[in-house]
């Protein structure tokens, strides 16, 4: 089965300093990954999505993540937060049987002045 | 291009009744998954809909059913609601079946 857990419920940075978010996978198969974004009483925004082409992924907002295969790992950064990415973001993983996707529990961003 | 869209926003129900949540897919989009997100939790996948047949369902009472339309647009039925039930319903569509999904803005559903 394949699955992600996200190291971190809560992550508070500085204005200006860098977002680390990261992101493990278990899968048996070669994954497709995914991070999502969800702002307060909305619905889930596409940050970017890894697809077996380039392991350095880039997306919106100016967000990136890296896919190491070695760690399992698909962390998202970004060199300099700012306020505007406070908001909640999910890991998950596409199942290509039934192709639904497995979601993280999330990690909370709070961006401090 | 109009992206996916869900009725209604908001919604309140008592235990035991009925309720009934739409989407409206992206345009050009023949593929409609529906997630529950409880509070704090990440989404829960309910099922999958593939030119109008079901094509895959996660762990969910069978009192959760859903149809796909010809236009591809999609219905989310939850009987005998439960208090457990109160979430946020997402629905995403996508271009194909594994495709990526894009999300709607969801249906905050509350069950006294």
């Amino acid at each position: 089965a394949q699955s992600v857990t996200q190291l971190g419920s809560h992550v508070s940075v500085s204005e200006g300093a860098l977002v680390l978010l990261r992101c493990n996978y278990s899968s048996s198969v070669p994954p497709y990954l995914f991070w999502y974004v969800q702002y307060p009483n909305q619905g889930l925004q596409l940050l970017l999505k890894y697809t077996s082409a380039a392991t350095l992924v880039k997306g919106i907002n100016g967000f990136e993540a890296e896919f190491k295969k070695s760690e399992t790992s698909f962390h998202l950064t970004k060199p300099s937060a700012h306020m505007s990415d406070a908001a909640e973001y999910f890991c998950a993983v596409i199942h290509c049987s039934n192709y639904k996707l497995t979601f993280g529990k999330g990690t909370l961003l709070t961006v401090n002045p | 291009e109009t992206g996916v869209t869900q009725s209604p926003t908001h919604l309140i129900k008592t235990r035991g009744q009925q309720v009934t949540l739409r989407c409206s897919s992206q345009s050009g989009h023949n593929t409609v998954s529906w997630y529950q997100q409880a509070l704090g939790q990440g989404p829960q996948f309910i099922f999958q809909y593939y030119r109008e047949e079901e094509n895959g369902r996660g762990n969910f009472p069978p009192r959760f059913s859903g149809l796909q339309f010809p236009n591809y647009s999609s219905e989310l039925n939850v009987n005998a609601l439960e208090l457990d039930d109160s979430a946020l319903y997402l629905c995403a569509s996508s271009l194909d079946a594994g495709d990526t999904q894009y999300f709607g803005p969801g249906t905050r559903l509350t069950v006294l």
